[in-house]
């Protein structure tokens, strides 16, 4: 069956705009996580949504940064005046349970010049 | 919160030779635990996990992991590396309970000599 896709593969912005991240998980599952991986580094938890619950953001890393997800379905990851330090690959998982096993998108590719 | 340690940000073995990455974490309450791969330009795979049972868990590719909780370890073991091998490895726990977060180690990046 289709698993995490997400969109776009890559994006290169330029400093102080606006990007906004796609992320489709696999149907039926309820819970749906952000990460960021930065070179060289491991993942970095960004948010956490699960079914209807309000959404765990403790690991956003500033105001620039939100999330949401419509319909318990797609959820879109929207950086607000990007800067150098945003670059990054950004990961979705979606998994079906609390404690199951997350499954992974290939990740966006942000690049901020 | 939880802590995942990967010690080694590199390791390298020859093919053929014993493949060992080390994962310890912090809580004193054994946690869900996870080891994924990631191959080059590619998402997360999950390799293997243990949630309860038996604490030697068998992966895909060959991999094990054996929980071991006096040692709060859960290191990640194949007894002969293959050059397809080659790829960065995380440890991840899940507070059981919670399940809101998963923390991942920095990851071990694998190299296979032939």
């Amino acid at each position: 069956g289709a698993g995490v896709s997400q969109s776009p593969s890559n994006k290169v912005t330029e400093k102080g705009k606006d990007v906004e991240l796609r992320c489709d998980p696999i149907s039926g599952h309820t819970a749906l996580y952000w990460y960021r991986q930065s070179l060289g580094q491991g993942l970095e938890f960004l948010i956490y949504f699960q079914g209807n619950s309000a959404p765990d953001k403790s690991g956003l890393p500033s105001d620039r940064f939100s999330a949401e997800r419509t319909g318990g379905s797609v959820s879109t990851l929207t950086i607000q005046r990007t800067q150098q330090e945003d670059s990054a690959v950004y990961l979705c998982a979606s998994s079906l349970e609390r404690e199951g096993e997350q499954y992974f998108g290939p990740g966006t590719r942000l690049t901020v010049t | 919160a939880q802590s995942v340690t990967q010690l080694g940000s590199h390791v390298s073995v020859s093919e053929g030779a014993l493949v060992l990455l080390r994962c310890n974490y912090s809580s004193s309450v054994p946690p869900y635990l996870f080891w994924y791969v990631q191959y080059p330009n590619q998402g997360l795979q999950l390799l293997l996990k243990y949630t309860t049972g038996a604490t030697l868990v068998k992966g895909i590719n060959g991999f094990e992991a054996e929980f071991k909780k006096s040692e709060t370890s859960f290191h990640l073991t194949k007894p002969s590396a293959h050059m397809s091998d080659a790829a960065e490895y995380f440890c991840a726990v899940s507070d059981r309970g919670t399940g809101n977060q998963f923390y991942f180690g920095t990851g071990t990046s694998l190299t296979v000599i032939p």
